[in-house]
């Protein structure tokens, strides 16, 4: 079955340790991305990735890390977190983005994070 | 920056009724327009789509139509259920990024 997959679903940590959101793949896309949801905000790109080993910042990139090593996989990286990293977290992936942009984004289940 | 506006929730609607969902964007370029829907505990989903101006975009009822004079791309559904019960996120791509609205709650009642 062609899905994204999201690990953890949910997490609760604490202010400053390090943590790890992980997203795989098994459609084969070249494109693939980080969304926050807060009320009212609607989702807000964090970073996106045209393919491996290129990555790039969207809208809300402070306080977040990325890579692309792997094709499938494109993990989200919080080197310290504080509490108003809490949120909802996306991954998404398409087959290709670009100008005029028509691949749809295939999301996955969401991560919902909690820092104290 | 490039932008999406839609009306805000929640809407409330017995069944049968008719929805609509206004949207409205601000865009430097020719984006594609899209509608997302997120049902509950779920990742969000494409709805309906379309690229350029005057396309119709269609799925499970619900159409929209790109009004590039006006700038919208507003849903509407004629005959709602209980299962349209969600989160619809109007959205619009340009040079690799996609720009979400806020979010419009729908609730439909039997």
């Amino acid at each position: 079955e062609a899905q994204v997959t999201q690990n953890p679903r949910y997490l609760i940590t604490v202010t400053g340790k390090k943590l790890t959101v992980t997203c795989s793949q098994n459609m084969n896309h070249e494109y693939m991305s980080w969304y926050r949801q807060d009320p009212g905000l609607g989702l807000r790109q964090i970073y996106y990735s045209m393919n491996v080993e290129v990555t790039d910042k969207g809208d809300v990139p402070e306080g977040y890390k990325v890579s692309r090593k792997e094709k499938r996989n494109f993990p989200l990286i919080l080197e310290s977190p504080s509490p108003n990293q809490t949120s909802l977290y996306f991954c998404a992936s398409s087959l290709t983005g670009g100008t005029g942009y028509n691949s749809p984004l295939h999301f996955g289940n969401g991560t919902r994070l909690t820092v104290t | 920056g490039d932008s999406v506006t839609q009306m805000e929730g929640p809407v409330t609607l017995s069944e049968e009724a008719f929805l609509t969902i206004n949207c409205t964007y601000t865009a430097t370029g020719y984006p594609s327009l899209f509608w997302y829907v997120q049902y509950p505990g779920e990742g969000l989903q494409l709805l309906l789509k379309a690229t350029k101006a005057d396309d119709k975009g269609s799925n499970k009822g619900f159409e929209a139509t790109y009004r590039k004079e006006t700038t919208s791309f507003h849903l509407e559904k004629g005959s709602v259920q209980v299962s349209d019960s969600a989160v619809y996120f109007c959205a619009l791509s340009w040079d690799y990024k996609l720009s979400f609205g806020a979010g419009t709650t729908v609730t439909v009642r039997a």
